[in-house]
């Protein structure tokens, strides 16, 4: 079993509409990054969290760290969201991460 | 953007050649990363430096090397190219080990 699971793999969704990916872990984790790569291209963070909820524009990321399960969220979606969200976790007192393998979002006008 | 590049970006070698991929920094992140990514795996790591000459091993460092003799650079070296290395290699970096990471453009490599 990886000790980050992301859901769903894939995912499609009509423009406007409300997305949720998930991710859990089980392992104790410091902090829990969020990743975006749009097809054929680069890597881009967008967003570290420790505990709580964090907002970018229509981007949230919440964390619970007693369920070991985050989830990242997108209001308003737009075609231009389609990527490859990336979960990924920093253990405890480590200088590295663990990744998850994806979620792959399309969404169509 | 952070300032990180590789090169080359694309290379295609023959089984058992020696290849070096480049990651190049101008941010004077103290750390570096090197990964791979493959369908059906999340990134892995292979190498990471947290400093000029200090290196260690991630979870898929079998067949590669990397030296750092500079802050902005940090070299990865397959010794002798197997078809398995074919994959896209990321360079990343950070400014310590509890900050967010930074991604180069990748660089993909086939071998044949």
């Amino acid at each position: 079993k990886n000790e980050v699971e992301q859901s769903p793999q894939n995912l499609t969704a009509q423009e406007g509409e409300f997305i949720t990916i998930n991710c859990s872990y089980s392992v104790g984790i410091s902090a829990l990054h969020w990743l975006q790569q749009h097809p054929g291209g680069g890597i881009v963070s967008l967003f570290m969290l420790s505990s709580g909820k964090k907002k970018h524009g229509r981007l949230i990321a919440t964390i619970n760290i007693q369920e070991k399960h985050s989830s990242l969220h997108i209001t308003a979606s737009h075609p231009r969201d389609s990527a490859v969200y990336i979960c990924a976790v920093q253990t405890y007192n480590t200088d590295k991460l663990i990744f998850g393998t994806g979620t792959r979002l399309q969404v169509f006008p | 953007d952070a300032g990180i590049t590789q090169s080359p970006r694309h290379k295609v070698t023959e089984t058992g050649t020696p290849v070096t991929l480049r990651c190049h920094q101008t941010e004077n992140h103290r750390y570096m990363y090197w990964y791979r990514q493959d369908p059906g795996h999340g990134l892995r790591l292979i190498h990471y430096s947290y400093g000029v000459k200090d290196t260690d091993k991630g979870e898929v460092s079998d067949g590669y090397s990397v030296s750092r003799s500079k802050t902005e650079d940090f070299l990865l070296t397959l010794e002798s190219a197997t078809s398995s290395q074919t994959s896209v290699y990321f360079c990343a970096i950070s400014e310590s080990w509890d900050n967010e990471q930074f991604f180069g453009p990748g660089t993909r490599l086939t071998v044949l």
